[in-house]
């Protein structure tokens, strides 16, 4: 979808594993963002990027790491998984924060993390 | 920092039916304003998007939205709704000037009974 792809689509991992969520663009947007989907909570931000290696925290990072070491990458790691981060995880980008384009966001398709 | 009131978290109609979602914001200086809308099953895309100019912008598939300044709303219309637009509806909400990090609302359910 609009070159954004995340892996993986569906895990299911045990409390205290580490987790890793790739998501890749070949859109070669500046901004990348994570954001996790709950009911009743709609999507809340939890990391996002505005460049290569330059990364900061949303409203949810607690419990939460990122790293994007290339523009096309932007990882989010869950450094010991809890079952409070079952969710469903979408990566979105944008192109720019200026003029008519800006800070239109293209989602990808989603990773379903589910954590027992 | 801006938030987003979405006030109708689940709407039910019937289809022909015509439709409003309320979204207001808090925010006072210029802001960009979204409408996503995610099919069962599908990521979010954009429905429309007002930056400046006239205050009624229109989207895809028959939908339009109107900002309203004075009172901090840019609610979501559309005049007959269509099963195929059963669908979960966010409101989004970005400063102007150059931020780039949009705050979305909780989204609001919409069902279209054919």
């Amino acid at each position: 979808d609009a070159g954004i792809t995340q892996s993986p689509r569906h895990k299911v991992t045990e409390t205290g594993t580490p987790v890793t969520l790739r998501c890749h663009q070949t859109e070669n947007h500046r901004y990348m963002y994570w954001y996790r989907q709950d009911p009743g909570h709609g999507l809340r931000l939890i990391h996002y990027s505005y460049g290569v290696k330059d990364t900061d925290k949303g409203e949810v990072s607690d419990g939460y790491s990122v790293s994007r070491s290339k523009t096309e990458d932007f990882l989010l790691t869950l450094e010991s998984a809890t079952s409070s981060q079952t969710s469903v995880y979408f990566c979105a980008i944008s192109a720019t924060a200026e003029g008519s384009g800006a800070n239109v966001l293209t989602f990808g398709a989603g990773s379903r993390l589910t954590v027992l | 920092a801006q938030s987003v009131s979405q006030h109708n978290h689940h709407v039910i109609l019937s289809e022909a039916a015509s439709l409003e979602l309320g979204c207001n914001y808090s925010y006072g200086g210029t802001v960009n304003l979204f409408w996503y809308v995610q099919y069962p099953g599908q990521h979010l895309q954009l429905l429309l998007k007002y930056f400046s100019g006239d205050p009624l912008v229109k989207g895809i598939k028959g939908f339009e939205a109107e900002f309203i300044k004075s009172k901090f709303s840019f609610n979501l219309r559309k005049p007959s709704v269509q099963w195929s637009d059963t669908a979960e509806y966010f409101c989004a909400v970005n400063a102007g000037g150059g931020s780039y990090i949009p705050t979305f609302g909780r989204g609001t359910s919409l069902i279209v009974h054919p």
